[in-house]
Parts: C-alpha cells; structure tokens; sequence
C-alpha cells in the first residue's frame, strides 16, 4: 500500500513549455486534489475530483487543467509554462468528503 | 469565506519539553472539521491529528492534543515530550463540513524547532 505517489519529484522547465504531473493513489479514494505551496503560504486548492471523469476549479485554478479518467489517477497539466507557476505541487485524495486527506510527497517544479 | 491564521512564524522547544502552538479561524458556519498536518524537510504533508467541531471532547494523539475553544474559535497543539523528530513545519488547516466545499483552508505554518 504505497498510499498517495507523485510523478515527478522534481522539474525544470523553461517558459512556454508543457507537462503534466500525475498522482495516482491505491486507497480506492473518491475524491483527489491538487494544491500549490508557494513560500510563506498555506497550501492553495487549484483543482479537485469527486469521482472518476469529473473535475472542477478550486482556488487558483488559472493555468492549469486536470483529468481524471481512472479512479486511482489524477493529471494536472501546464499547457505554457509560466514563471509564476515555480512551486511545489501535492497531491491528496480523500475517501469521502469530510473524511482525511491524504498527501502525496509533493513535485517541485521550476519555471525559467 | 474562512481564514486560518497562525501567529507564530517560528518556534522553539527543548528536547524532552512541552510547546504549544497557536491557530485561530473565522467562520460562520457550526460544523466543520480541523487539522494539524505536519510538513519535515522532505516536504511530505502528514496527518498529525484531526477535530470535529461538534465534538467538545479535544483530540489526542500520543504526544499530540489539541485545545479546542470553539466560542474563541481557537485550535492550538500541545506537543509534550518534544523529539528531533518533531522538527518541523506545521499548517493548522480547516475543512466545511458540508455544501460543496471540499478545500481545506490552510494558515501559512510555524516553524518548530527543537533543540538537543
């Protein structure tokens, strides 16, 4: 049970690049988000799933979009990569909500 | 909309002392959820223990208890017995219990230091 894993740990893109980052959790989890740490600040909701093929728009949502396809799965994607977007991004799923969430070890992505 | 603040940026302890850290919230609602998550240096974000607003009981972990004040919407976590390993940053955050809100609300952390 390897609980919530992030793919990559780490990444370097230059501006106008794309990439996508996937979560993917084996808790059987309904509901899995996405967040941005940023330095000096709390975590902040870009977008969360409720269930597999629905997502919707969190806190920051601009710039990125999702996909959830698979129940175990969860993609954000950077169509253009934009220095404003250089942070660390975690992953967490929830088997319900008002239930715990879960967090995955985080991706720190660097935008030149 | 909610907002979690911790006034403490940083803190220190001694090793095998107690600390206790602060978080206060502003809501309007009457139940929800509240949560201290942990974050050490390998930026993974752990569960460290979890209260429901409609429980007067305050929430214990081992080590870790919390003194929920709800009319002072207040939620600080006494850490007893502080080890190395509880170096850390740690995040108050706070959850709505219903609607469609599904976001934890975080604060921006304190820093806990703790000194052999």
């Amino acid at each position: 049970n390897a609980g919530v894993t992030q793919t990559p740990k780490f990444r370097v893109l230059k501006t106008g690049q794309s990439m996508t980052l996937l979560c993917a959790q084996d808790m059987n989890h309904e509901y899995m988000y996405w967040y941005r740490q940023d330095p000096g600040m709390g975590l902040r909701l870009i977008h969360y799933s409720v269930g597999e093929g629905t997502t919707a728009k969190g806190e920051v949502p601009d710039g990125y979009n999702v996909s959830r396809l698979k129940k175990q799965n969860f993609l954000l994607g950077l169509e253009s990569a934009a220095p404003s977007q250089t942070s660390v991004y975690f992953c967490a799923s929830s088997y319900s909500m008002g239930r715990t969430q879960y967090f995955g070890p985080g991706t720190r992505l660097l935008v030149l | 909309a909610q907002t979690v603040t911790q006034s403490q940026p940083e803190m220190s302890v001694q090793e095998a002392e107690t600390v206790t850290l602060s978080c206060t919230y502003d809501t309007s609602e009457s139940d929800y959820y509240l949560f201290w998550y942990k974050q050490p240096p390998s930026r993974q974000m752990i569960l460290v223990i979890r209260q429901e607003a409609y429980k007067q009981q305050n929430a214990t972990e081992n080590r870790f208890s919390v003194n929920f004040q709800k009319a002072a919407k207040s939620f600080s976590l006494k850490i007893s017995d502080s080890q190395l390993g509880d170096a850390a940053m740690y995040f108050c955050a706070y959850r709505s219990s219903g609607g469609s809100n599904y976001k934890l609300t975080f604060g921006k952390g304190t820093l806990l230091t703790v000194n052999p």
